[in-house]
């Protein structure tokens, strides 16, 4: 699986978009970029995924750059329910090998 | 819709003693994944099964065995319980190659 970076923690307003950045420089081309999420104590979420092109879903959009390189998941009109660590992950989809969820990103929105 | 039903929700058990604990997968997912996660930490992996043999295999213990049955069902045994395993266990299961549904996963407490 390929190693991701993400910022520790952001700040976003109540109603504003949320930008949550990914840096995954090594992914390889068959491996799909996946976003879930973890509400405290809670299960993690699916959220999205991706192989090249943008991709966008009821909760979220997707943005991959044209290099693979990096992404950015972005939440359009973030609620205060959105508050929670948001993990990316390269996986290369296949079989039923387990996700390695890395350091995510803990997401507050700020009321 | 149904989800990913696992029990118990709680569990308190004292050092060296033996905990099973159960996952229920979606109806009409073959695939079943159990991960854990320790106060403050990230979702690590355990195990994965699929179509009821052993798929992948993450940092489980010696001391932990898992396996899926006909119907399904998984379940994860974890004997000569440690301080350092009390911990959130999530399981998730999925159709192959599709994404992952958490369920709302066993708080293991080892006194």
């Amino acid at each position: 699986d390929a190693k991701t970076t993400q910022p520790t923690s952001m700040d976003c307003a109540e109603g504003r978009a949320a930008n949550l950045p990914c840096n995954h420089s090594t992914i390889s081309g068959n491996e799909y970029v996946y976003w879930y999420r973890q509400i405290h104590s809670q299960g993690p979420q699916y959220i999205i995924h991706g192989l090249k092109n943008n991709e966008t879903n009821e909760m979220a959009s997707l943005i991959i750059t044209e290099d693979r390189k990096s992404s950015t998941l972005i939440l359009p009109h973030a609620t205060l329910r959105d508050t929670a660590v948001y993990y990316c992950i390269g996986d290369s989809g296949g079989g039923a090998d387990g996700l390695t969820f890395g350091k995510g990103t803990h997401l507050i929105i700020q009321p | 819709a149904a989800g990913v039903i696992q029990s118990p929700r709680h569990l308190i058990k004292e050092k060296r003693e033996t905990a099973t604990l159960k996952c229920y997968p979606i109806p009409r997912h073959d695939t079943v994944y159990w991960y854990q996660q320790g106060p403050g930490q990230d979702p690590q992996f355990l195990i994965s099964f699929y179509e009821k043999m052993q798929s992948d295999k993450g940092s489980i213990p010696d001391r932990f065995s898992a396996q899926q049955f006909s119907d399904y069902h998984s379940e994860l045994n974890m004997s000569s319980l440690e301080l350092g395993d009390s911990a959130l266990y999530f399981c998730a299961s999925s159709s192959l190659n599709e994404k992952l549904f958490f369920g709302s996963g066993t708080q293991l407490s080892v006194l």
